[in-house]
């Protein structure tokens, strides 16, 4: 069974660019999640979903970052414009929120750099 | 403070040894508690669940203290391919979030 596929793996861009990153969760799984890590910070949940709706974006860090979700095997997270500061790995998990013992799994990611 | 917290480490180890890592929660009203590997330049995967009554798969133990809001993982006779940084995650269920600790980096060394 596929995984949780992303796509770019990887993307060089100049700053004021436009990025947008994609996901593909694992089918079958109603929630999707996209994390960004950085040395500095981690990982840091920035929105998730839930049956493809937006729950909780409060960790987005501006209002360049946006994300959707227009149907349950695909998401998209987009930077408009996007800073160095921006550059890093970008994570999209998937998991099947059913209860107390289910997991999340994470895509290969996408490496955003900035320049 | 941060809702899970984990020393980052390094730690360096001699092969065979054994090592434990602890991480501490702040949300008393989390319900699912799990250990992550991530390698280098790589995605993080499941390492294991934590239950209540502490779980052990192989050369690994996990154990939940709920009184003190943490959370431990033991490696006996440690390999080098054990090298990795484990993350502590929490699961609060009814707000769908996974909230990952920072990582603890082990390198175990020949």
């Amino acid at each position: 069974d596929a995984g949780v596929i992303q796509s770019p793996r990887h993307e060089v861009t100049e700053m004021g660019q436009e990025v947008t990153l994609r996901c593909k969760p694992i089918s079958g799984h109603n929630s999707l999640f996209w994390y960004r890590q950085t040395m500095m910070r981690g990982l840091e949940l920035l929105i998730y979903f839930n049956n493809n709706v937006p729950i909780d974006d409060s960790g987005m860090p501006e209002d360049r970052f946006s994300a959707k979700m227009p149907n349950a095997s695909f998401s998209t997270l987009k930077i408009q414009p996007s800073e160095p500061r921006d550059s890093a790995v970008y994570f999209c998990a998937s998991s099947l929120a059913r209860g107390p013992r289910n997991t999340i799994y994470f895509g290969e990611g996408s490496w955003l750099t900035v320049v | 403070r941060k809702e899970v917290e984990q020393d980052p480490g390094p730690f360096n180890v001699p092969e065979g040894a054994t090592v434990a890592f602890n991480c501490t929660y702040s949300n008393s009203a989390s319900q699912s508690f799990f250990w992550y590997r991530q390698d280098c330049r790589k995605e993080p995967k499941l390492l294991m669940s934590v239950y209540s009554s502490g779980n052990e798969d192989g050369r690994f133990t996990a154990q939940l203290n709920r009184a003190s809001q943490y959370i431990s993982l033991l490696i006996r006779d440690s390999k080098l391919s054990d090298s990795a940084t484990y993350l502590c995650v929490v699961y609060t269920s009814g707000t769908y979030k996974y909230i990952f600790g920072t990582g603890t980096r082990l390198k175990v060394l020949a």
